[in-house]
């Protein structure tokens, strides 16, 4: 088992949608958790990142980490067709290296 | 400022042959990260430099990988005797001590191997 799992969808929404994506991790030494977006033959970009369990709001996006199941969600508010793009979702602790979900494909259609 | 420097950004060889990938990551930047991402996975991690130390090199799949930082500024990652099943994106990432997590992209060099 991947210590962050993540689905990788492809996941297809209308413009104006809410998107809802999600990651699931086993070591409970993660302190902190990170959303990043990638798009295609880019490298990753940093969008979100939280060092405790509860919400974090910027702008449309809203990162969620409930660390009693092991979760972590990012949402999506009036998607844009310019959020098409790879969501990667990562884990870390302390000085170590983050450890990164699969990525979950978005594609937001006009 | 500028951002996190690779180069190649891509590099077709053959089977067998040496290569070298080079990241520059941003000024005072200490810690500097290199990953490997293939078709549709998310980054592994290789390898993290913390100054000119290797701090981790845990991700290293065998002893045909090695990266340097000697100045503990702009890294190599040197592969040997590449093989077809090497070819993948090899991201470099820096970031500051007081927030690793913040990891500081570059974009990466497509590493072919034939």
């Amino acid at each position: 088992q991947k210590e962050v799992e993540q689905d990788p969808g492809p996941l297809s929404v209308p413009e104006g949608a809410i998107v809802s994506l999600n990651c699931t991790y086993s070591n409970s030494a993660f302190q902190y958790f990170m959303w990043y977006r990638q798009y295609s033959r880019k490298g990753p970009e940093l969008l979100m990142y939280t060092y405790s369990s509860g919400n974090k709001e910027d702008g449309r996006f809203t990162a969620q980490v409930d660390k009693s199941s092991k979760y972590i969600s990012l949402f999506i508010r009036d998607s844009q067709p310019s959020d098409s793009a790879t969501y990667l979702c990562a884990a870390g602790q302390g000085n170590t290296p983050l450890v990164f979900g699969k990525g979950t494909r978005l594609s937001v259609i006009a | 400022g500028a951002g996190v420097s690779q180069t190649p950004s891509n590099k077709v060889t053959e089977k067998g042959k040496y290569v070298e990938l080079r990241c520059d990551p941003i000024s005072g930047h200490t810690a500097l990260y290199w990953y490997r991402q293939s078709l549709g996975q998310g980054p592994e991690f290789l390898i993290y430099f913390q100054g000119t130390g290797a701090a981790d090199d845990s991700g290293l799949p065998n002893d045909r990988f090695f990266a340097v930082r000697p100045e503990g500024s702009v890294s190599t990652l040197k592969i040997q005797r590449t093989e077809r099943g090497d070819s993948a994106v090899y991201l470099c990432a820096s970031s500051t001590p007081s927030n690793p997590g913040e990891l500081f992209f570059g974009e990466g060099s497509r590493l072919t191997v034939l």
